[in-house]
């Protein structure tokens, strides 16, 4: 299957400071990639959708100005979270879209914790 | 209110024994998939299904979509412990996913 990865696969930072979060296929090229977070003992809820080379798309109740997405090139996305606070600590998940079977494989996660 | 309903919330059985876990909707998808998620770790991918009516077989585990569309079993025959894990089904619409709640499977040795 297609290989997607994170980095950092955790991060603990102080409330208030900004959290960069990169998200990379490693061998396959995706136009589209996605930001999900996960709370414990929860399913998977979509933040956003990352289109290479134009603005991400965010679901009813995300702050943009708040998780900053940026997809620069076919194999990286990036999600920042800025101004963290407590309630931002979660799991984050990234996956990429293989167009010519409409699957997405996911990244390994990142935990935030904000302290 | 999630678009996907999945079932059982919790699965605890006996190694050897077989287990289903369900996935149903209102809404039509595209496709849909199964995924299967460790503890800190990304979800990985099973299976993806596409056709009405599809079945699918990886090794033990048999995935069957709809006729309609809307809704997916997930089937594991003589469960083994190393099956243990959560169970999620996400269907595609839009080239988006939505997630089931999840199914917290343990096979006990």
């Amino acid at each position: 299957g297609a290989v997607v990865s994170q980095h950092p696969s955790r991060v603990i930072c102080k409330s208030g400071t900004s959290v960069k979060i990169e998200c990379r296929s490693l061998d396959f090229q995706a136009t589209t990639m996605f930001w999900y977070r996960q709370f414990p003992k929860q399913s998977l809820m979509l933040m956003a959708t990352s289109n290479e080379g134009s603005k991400a798309t965010y679901e009813q109740g995300v702050e943009k100005d708040k998780f900053l997405i940026n997809h620069a090139s076919l194999t990286l996305s990036t999600l920042t979270v800025t101004s963290a606070h407590p309630e931002d600590s979660s799991f984050y998940i990234c996956s990429g879209r293989i167009t010519s079977t409409d699957t997405q494989y996911f990244g390994p996660g990142t935990r935030l914790t904000v302290l | 209110t999630q678009l996907l309903e999945q079932s059982p919330q919790f699965l605890s059985i006996q190694e050897g024994e077989n287990l289903t876990v369900y996935c149903n909707s209102s809404s039509v998808f595209s496709s849909l998939q199964w995924y299967r998620q460790e503890p800190g770790e990304g979800p990985v991918l099973l299976v993806t299904v596409v056709t009405g009516g599809e079945v699918k077989k990886l090794k033990r585990l048999t995935f069957q979509f709809g006729d309609a569309r809307k809704d997916s079993s997930l089937h594991i025959t003589a469960a083994q412990p190393g099956d243990t894990g959560l169970y999620l089904c996400a269907g595609a619409q839009d080239y988006k996913l939505s997630f089931g709640a999840g199914t917290t499977v343990t096979v006990r040795a």
